[in-house]
């Protein structure tokens, strides 16, 4: 299958600082990137959908100038979260469709990136 | 609504025994694919089998089989002969084709514990 890399695998970080997390597929141009985050023993909520070359979308309750996502190439997504608090630690999981088609396997999951804001 | 319902928080089962995870999805989509997923402790989303709501037949892949009751909307996952690395989280999830987003709406998961 495809593979979806992500980096850092885990940050941590100080409350007020800003954190970028890369997104990347490594074998395939993705147009469209996912972001979920999934807090402890909780399961995978989606944040937001990237399509390169334009805006993402966000999902409700999710807040745009927080989780600033960029997805300028068609194979490196990133996600920023901008002044992290310690209520943003989380893990958060990108994942990368392949272009055309309906195979049912064209959505490819990132390893996953912790982050702890102290 | 719930789209994805997993009843099952946590399961236990023994070694080289079969063992169902339960799953229930709800939608006015005719055409939707249904997903499990395998996340270990290291948290990596590890992709077991899929069915396709037109697909006449279950899935199967290995050990993994997918039974399909498409007029109770559920689809459980069938674990034959477990073994000890089997342990892990296990989600199911759904992609419906007519809203158009292509994004999987996951489950609340069932935590399976293998028992030598």
């Amino acid at each position: 299958g495809a593979v979806v890399s992500q980096h850092p695998s885990w940050v941590i970080c100080k409350s007020g600082t800003s954190v970028k997390i890369e997104c990347r597929s490594l074998d395939f141009q993705a147009t469209t990137m996912f972001w979920y985050r999934q807090f402890p023993k909780q399961s995978l909520m989606l944040m937001a959908t990237s399509n390169e070359g334009s805006k993402a979308t966000y999902e409700q309750g999710v807040e745009k100038d927080k989780f600033l996502i960029n997805h300028a190439s068609l194979t490196l997504s990133t996600l920023t979260v901008t002044s992290a608090h310690p209520e943003d630690s989380s893990f958060y999981i990108c994942s990368a469709r392949t272009p055309g088609g309906s195979s049912y396997n064209e959505q490819f999951f990132g390893p996953g990136t912790r982050l702890t804001v102290l | 609504a719930q789209k994805i319902t997993q009843t099952q928080p946590g399961m236990f089962v023994q070694e080289k025994e079969a063992v169902t995870l339960d799953c229930t999805y709800d939608t006015s989509d005719p055409s939707y694919g249904l997903f499990w997923y395998k996340q270990p402790s290291s948290g990596e989303m590890i992709f077991l089998i899929y069915q396709g709501s037109y697909d006449q037949q279950n899935a199967t892949e290995g050990r993994y089989s997918l039974n399909f009751q498409k007029a109770r909307k559920s689809a459980n996952l069938v674990i034959s002969a477990s073994q000890l690395g089997d342990s892990a989280m296990y989600f199911c999830a759904m992609r419906e084709a007519a809203t158009g987003r292509r994004a999987l709406t996951f489950g609340s998961g069932t935590r399976l514990q293998v028992q030598p």
